[in-house]
């Protein structure tokens, strides 16, 4: 079975700019969060969606926006970026609203 | 805000040798995860502790929830170059919105 893919695996942007990253979960599961890991640093929690719905949200900025599909795939939105949000974007997804969490690759997230 | 602190941050070590990390916090979790990252990956679960005073093993890792759920400790026996990774610790509190550890970089030299 696939395990939790994330595109794209990277991407340049510019300050200013506007970005969307996409999540499918393991299929089955129903819960996908959001965590952003700096480079050095442990992954930072960001957005959990259980259900299509916002179940818990980070300290993190309103230029900092997530949705989930019908389908249970997720997208992180991220306007108006600055340098600081160069990042990995690591997307995790579970069966549950809670229980294990299982990590996609990430994207790798470089603003100029 | 709860936060785990991982030490030590970084460890150089031949390959053999025995290891300890350690990942304490001022707050309890009702679960707390081990995950192994490599570079440009996601980060891998190794294990999941919920009852304090736990002990899990996995192969040649221990891993010990306190009895207070507070920390937790990865102890490494025989270290391989493939132990090779960045180690995390994660503290659950019911929901998904888990805090991660600041990590321990482990360099296990052949």
């Amino acid at each position: 079975d696939a395990g939790v893919t994330q595109s794209p695996t990277h991407l340049i942007k510019t300050r200013g700019q506007q970005v969307t990253l996409r999540c499918s979960p393991i299929s089955g599961h129903k819960s996908v969060s959001w965590y952003q890991q700096v480079l050095g640093q442990g992954p930072q929690f960001i957005f959990q969606y259980y259900e299509k719905e916002e179940r818990g949200r980070g300290n993190f900025p309103d230029r900092f926006s997530a949705r989930q599909f019908p389908n249970y795939s997720s997208e992180l939105n991220v306007n108006a970026l600055l340098l600081g949000d160069s990042a990995l974007y690591l997307c995790a997804s579970s069966l549950l609203n809670q229980g294990t969490q299982y990590f996609g690759p990430g994207t790798r997230l470089l603003v100029l | 805000t709860q936060l785990l602190e991982q030490s030590p941050q970084f460890l150089s070590i031949q390959e053999g040798e025995n290891l300890t990390v350690y990942c304490n916090s001022s707050s309890v979790f009702s679960s707390l995860q081990w995950y192994r990252q490599e570079p440009g990956e996601g980060p891998v679960l190794l294990v999941t502790v919920v009852t304090g005073g736990e002990v899990k093993k996995l192969k040649r890792l221990t891993f010990q929830f306190g009895d207070a759920r507070k920390d937790s400790s990865l102890h490494i026996t025989a270290a391989q170059p493939g132990d090779t990774g960045l180690y995390l610790c994660a503290g659950g509190r019911g929901y998904q919105k888990v805090t991660f550890g600041t990590g321990t970089k482990l360099q296990v030299i052949p």
